[in-house]
């Protein structure tokens, strides 16, 4: 069974430019998470997808951070404009049932 | 406010010794605890788990202790191995919460050969 993929593995780009992440969860996983690691702490919930519904995303930031999931497959989650404190660790987490998260690799951003 | 704290950033042991990492959590609902363990560059993955109606859940190497009264919780590695070196996160979840989970900010683990 194919893991968690995340794309891309890093990106740097400049303060106010737009960056878009992408997660592949696992082949009929419904529950999708974002969770985000910024300078070394602890890793943080972002939101929560169930198929293509937001359950929860009381995690995000501000409303310069946008994710889908169109279809209930693959989400992207867009930054946009990007500021320096968006850089850390974005992590992709997948779950059919019970507690089983798979996490992907995650996708290291860097804002300059 | 930090709800699960690993106060200790890092621990070093020897190989063979035992490894015993921290977590203190705050808030009483949580019902579910997991440690995961992360290697660099990849996600973290899953080691073991244990509901708040236990105290203890042991796996191979791995045994996880649950103080409720004291809303602290243990991981004990024995014996260490060099592979074992890796940032171990505590990790809980509350019933009712879609199982989002509320990460401590982990510790280092080096194991000495």
């Amino acid at each position: 069974e194919a893991g968690v993929t995340q794309f891309p593995s890093h990106s740097v780009i400049e303060k106010g430019q737009t960056v878009t992440l992408r997660c592949d969860p696992i082949s009929g996983h419904d529950n999708l998470y974002w969770y985000r690691r910024v300078m070394g702490k602890e890793i943080k919930f972002l939101l929560h997808f169930v198929k293509e519904s937001k359950q929860d995303e009381s995690g995000m930031p501000n409303n310069r951070f946008l994710a889908e999931r169109t279809g209930g497959t693959y989400s992207t989650l867009k930054v946009q404009p990007a500021e320096l404190e968006d850089s850390g660790v974005y992590f992709c987490a997948s779950r059919a049932g019970g507690y089983g998260y798979t996490f992907g690799s995650g996708t290291r951003l860097t804002v300059v | 406010d930090q709800q699960v704290k690993q106060n200790s950033p890092s621990l070093s042991v020897q190989e063979g010794r035992i490894s015993i990492l921290n977590c203190d959590y705050t808030n009483s609902m949580f019902d579910y605890f997991l440690w995961y363990k992360k290697y660099p560059a990849e996600g973290p993955t899953f080691l073991i788990s244990i509901s708040s109606i236990k105290d203890k859940n042991e796996d191979g190497r791995f045994t996880v202790f649950l103080n409720k009264s004291a809303k602290h919780l243990s991981l004990h590695i024995v014996p260490s191995q060099p592979g074992d070196s890796a940032v171990y996160f505590c990790a809980a979840s509350a019933s009712g919460s879609a199982r989002q989970l509320t990460f401590g900010s982990g510790t280092q683990l080096t194991v000495l050969p």
